[in-house]
């Protein structure tokens, strides 16, 4: 079945330093890539998204690239703060019946 | 707009009963999905609906999952009878056909003892 690898499981910065968490995902045929963040005890909500047709995408401190020869794709955060902590899901729209799959989540903890 | 309505926020039944959750998505949306997220684990799709039909419940337990999207609009998921693996937050989701992003409703987080 498909499946996305999520890396790494936690991670600890300190404020205003980057966070980078890291995706592979099975399927070649897949267009879409989306992030979601979760604070603890909320609904997940979507950050941002990449369609396959491009390379990277920005918004402000966070940015994700993709690379589909490899099939891995990137959640770039800079400049962190505090209210960044949570846990942040990658995900891939199969091609089949465009479903989502998830990963198993980041931790991110910023520290003041 | 309104967001996705989910109830109840919360339940704890014992092991043997029978649960149902309810999900109201965004106005519009004729795609809804039900995921069921353990802790500590990511969204793990159970069934999605594309107006009042089916489309993928692969993943559905079936011997003691059911769910259904009667008119196309509201959506109940039933557990019978629950299982203590079945503790976890149930999220319903619903997209718009033109678009790939869905939006999560709150979730009920059900506890089976």
């Amino acid at each position: 079945g498909e499946n996305v690898e999520q890396h790494p499981s936690t991670l600890s910065v300190q404020e205003g330093d980057s966070a980078v968490i890291k995706c592979t995902y099975s399927d070649s045929a897949s267009n879409y890539f989306p992030w979601y963040k979760q604070e603890l005890g909320k609904r997940p909500q979507l950050i941002i998204d990449i369609r396959s047709n491009v390379g990277e995408k920005k918004d402000q401190r966070i940015a994700v690239t993709l690379n589909k020869t490899a099939k891995h794709f990137s959640l770039h955060i800079t400049e962190t703060q505090p209210e960044d902590s949570a846990v942040y899901f990658c995900a891939f729209r199969g091609s089949t019946l465009g479903r989502l799959y998830f990963g198993r989540g980041t931790q991110l903890t910023v520290w003041p | 707009e309104a967001g996705v309505a989910q109830s109840p926020r919360y339940k704890i039944i014992e092991k043997r009963q029978s649960v149902a959750f309810w999900c109201n998505p965004i106005s519009g949306h004729a795609t809804l999905y039900w995921y069921q997220q353990i802790l500590g684990q990511g969204p793990k799709l159970l069934i999605q609906f594309q107006n009042n039909g089916v489309v993928d419940d692969s993943q559905l337990p079936k011997d003691r999952f059911s769910a259904e999207r009667l008119k196309g609009v509201d959506s109940t998921l039933k557990i019978q009878p629950a299982k203590l693996e079945d503790s976890a937050v149930y999220l319903c989701a619903s997209r718009d056909l033109k678009s790939y992003e869905q939006y999560f409703g709150p979730g009920t987080r059900l506890t089976v003892t």
